[in-house]
């Protein structure tokens, strides 16, 4: 598959553990936010979203939290599975804006069984 | 459904040619946005159409350009190619482009500029 980032830091946990990625943004001004998993040779694939008057969102195995107080989002991913192996990007937005994202420089996960 | 597709997925081209990379985003959807994937830059957003109409543009040279057509495919093209315009090209769809609709992204177009 093709490398989608060479220089990126990564993350390496065994199955089963729990991972948190973090992100920091750039954007005081961003309201919206999105974490993408990207696979090798796949496009970025949408996770979960939150918006800025929230501070905390949870899905299927997955949670985003929000610090807008030092422009900080982490994705807790619970008892990751070798199939989380990926890149995860943050993207943010302005939410009355277009879908002009501004994504994260990405964090590489990778999973041992 | 069918998810977004780029064509074509590899392309070898020479400093100086230009190339015209395609998206057709998911039945329905209207809003067709192009980013660009390099391992330092990271991610950048190039430009966005809905209805035939550019909406938003990054901030990329005037060498990079794009339309839309009325099916809501949509194409980019780069003219006067530079090694540095080796990327990922990504397209992504969504229903009317509002910042909380999500982005389908399509497998992109792995483009190399000898």
């Amino acid at each position: 598959g093709e490398s989608v980032g060479l220089h990126l830091p990564t993350l390496s946990v065994q199955e089963g553990d729990n991972s948190i990625i973090n992100c920091a943004y750039s954007n005081s001004a961003s309201d919206y936010f999105i974490w993408y998993k990207q696979e090798s040779g796949k496009g970025p694939q949408f996770i979960i979203d939150i918006r800025s008057n929230m501070d905390k969102r949870q899905g299927q195995r997955v949670t985003v939290l929000l610090n807008k107080t030092v422009k900080h989002l982490s994705l807790q991913i619970a008892a990751t599975q070798p199939g989380d192996s990926a890149v995860y990007f943050c993207a943010e937005n302005l939410y009355s804006g277009y879908s002009t994202l501004t994504f994260g420089k990405g964090t590489m996960l990778l999973v041992s069984p | 459904k069918a998810g977004v597709t780029q064509t074509p997925r590899y392309l070898i081209k020479t400093r100086g040619q230009q190339v015209t990379l395609s998206c057709s985003p998911i039945s329905g959807h209207r809003s067709v946005s192009w980013y660009q994937q390099t391992p330092g830059q990271g991610l950048q957003f190039l430009f966005e159409y809905f209805s035939e109409t550019q909406r938003n543009k990054g901030n990329f040279p005037g060498r990079f350009s794009g339309r839309q057509f009325s099916n809501s495919r949509s194409e980019m093209n780069v003219s006067t190619l530079e090694l540095g315009d080796s990327a990922l090209y990504l397209c992504a769809s969504s229903w009317t482009g509002g910042a909380e609709n999500e982005q389908y992204f399509g497998p992109g177009t792995r483009l190399t500029v000898t």
